[in-house]
């Protein structure tokens, strides 16, 4: 299995405070993702690392940023929290010799109220 | 702009029933990879199959086969004597080469398979 870990991987917070979510991969891939997964939309994704500080939008980026400070380490950031942004979010890594595929972390859920 | 389309949102079938997945995708790229993930209650996506865009050969691997078909842009995914441990949500995506290997999944088809 591919060395990947999210912290937390269960939160719950209130509307407006921030929230940051980490992922931890052991297998020095370049390529890292941040995605959501609710109910009827199948994994969309938010944020993408291609190198330390190379970041990117996805398709569904508003309200949420990145930061890669370190080859192993994306963050996600919620500044300000709404309901909407309660789901579950996937980081997963693509890189060496599997090219293209990508391997998920166990994933964070996340709840707002 | 891509896009992967699994009409199936919930399939039921009795073990040792065959079942197949449809998956079908659009994209402008001649150069692209189709994937299957599977998602068991558990949460966690587990890798099944990565396919290039120029190989059309069909796969099999134990009770798992894939049958892709560039002319119709689809890339089915059938079990064979299906079994209770196959119940599970299954994601196809696709990525285009040169998209920084970014993957457009599709919305997922919850299979249940019953004893």
């Amino acid at each position: 299995d591919a060395g990947i870990t999210q912290s937390p991987r269960h939160k719950v917070t209130e509307t407006g405070t921030p929230v940051t979510l980490r992922c931890h991969q052991t297998e020095n891939h370049r390529y890292m993702y941040w995605y959501r997964q609710d109910p009827g939309h199948g994994l969309r994704l938010i944020h993408y690392s291609y190198g330390v500080k190379d970041t990117d939008k996805g398709e569904v980026s508003d309200g949420y940023s990145v930061s890669r400070s370190k080859t192993e380490d994306f963050l996600l950031t919620l500044e300000s929290a709404t309901s909407s942004q309660t789901s579950v979010y996937f980081c997963a890594i693509s890189g060496g010799s599997s090219y293209n595929e990508q391997f998920f972390g166990p994933g964070t859920r996340l709840t707002v109220l | 702009a891509q896009k992967v389309t699994q009409a199936q949102t919930e399939i039921s079938v009795v073990e040792k029933e065959d079942v197949t997945l449809d998956c079908v995708y659009e994209t402008r790229d001649t150069t692209y990879y189709l994937f299957w993930y599977k998602q068991p209650p558990s949460g966690e996506l587990v890798f099944l199959i990565r396919r290039n865009s120029f190989d059309e050969q069909n796969e099999i691997s134990g009770r798992y086969s894939w049958n892709f078909q560039k002319s119709t842009s689809s890339f089915n995914f059938t079990i064979t004597a299906s079994q209770v441990v196959d119940s599970a949500v299954y994601f196809c995506a696709l990525s285009s080469s040169g998209s920084a290997r970014q993957l457009t999944f599709g919305s997922g088809t919850q299979l249940t398979v019953l004893p």
